[in-house]
């Protein structure tokens, strides 16, 4: 059964980076017919896609994110990461890690980032 | 980018009553469309995709239909498990785009 799993602090100060990695089990991450994708959720507002990581290393992201966003693919150890910089009380969100063929078939649970000093 | 936009923004129903729910990209999408379920304190939940296909264990009594610029979620007879909030997505042109979100409450 795939399973995806956020991790990463819970509390980040204003303008430092965000750094979440997410840990596939029951998949490869490898695989070429999948993306691997990061979406949040602010407080009370829509979903929100920040961007996609092929396993290659190849990566799509959400022009709203340029110029603070890097994503890179671990495939020796399964897994994905973001970092977001300079980071703002706007950027407080649940963060989700999420598989897409095309659509997002599995979710991560979810890991709540609050900025705040 | 491709704007969503869902209606009604919330509604209010009963157990048993048929509920729909539309969603209108900004410019057409064909159908690059999926469904999503989300309830708090768990991970959102595709209901379909491809803008009809029902995703795997999903109930058939979910359906969707659509294709171009207007979009439908259908619930035939609504559950009590299914009081939570959905979500449309397009994914046939980037950035990747979630509509607003419709709530369904109990009434």
């Amino acid at each position: 059964q795939l399973q995806l799993q956020e991790s990463g602090p819970g509390l980040v100060k204003p303008s430092e980076t965000l750094s979440l990695t997410c840990t596939v089990s029951g998949a490869s991450i490898s695989s070429t017919s999948h993306y691997w994708g990061w979406i949040r959720q602010p407080p009370g507002k829509a979903l929100e896609w920040i961007g996609n990581i092929f396993y290659s290393g190849s990566t799509l992201s959400n022009p709203s994110f340029h110029g603070r966003l890097t994503m890179s693919v671990d495939p020796s150890k399964n897994q994905f990461s973001l970092e977001l910089t300079s980071v703002t009380a706007a950027d407080t969100a649940v963060y989700y890690c999420a598989r897409r063929p095309h659509y997002f078939d599995y979710w991560g649970q979810g890991i709540l980032v609050t900025v705040s000093s | 980018a491709i704007q969503l936009t869902q209606s009604p923004s919330s509604l209010s129903a009963s157990i048993g009553d048929r509920v729909s729910i539309t969603c209108r990209p900004s410019q057409g999408i064909a159908g690059g469309l999926a469904w999503y379920q989300l309830k708090p304190g768990k991970p959102p939940k595709v209901l379909i995709y491809d803008a009809s296909t029902l995703a795997s264990g999903v109930p058939s009594r979910f359906s969707g239909s659509g294709f171009g610029t207007e979009f439908t979620l259908t619930i035939s007879s609504l559950q009590p498990e299914d009081f939570a909030t959905y979500y449309c997505q397009q994914y046939n042109i980037y950035p990747l785009t979630f509509g607003p979100g419709t709530t369904v409450d109990i009434k």
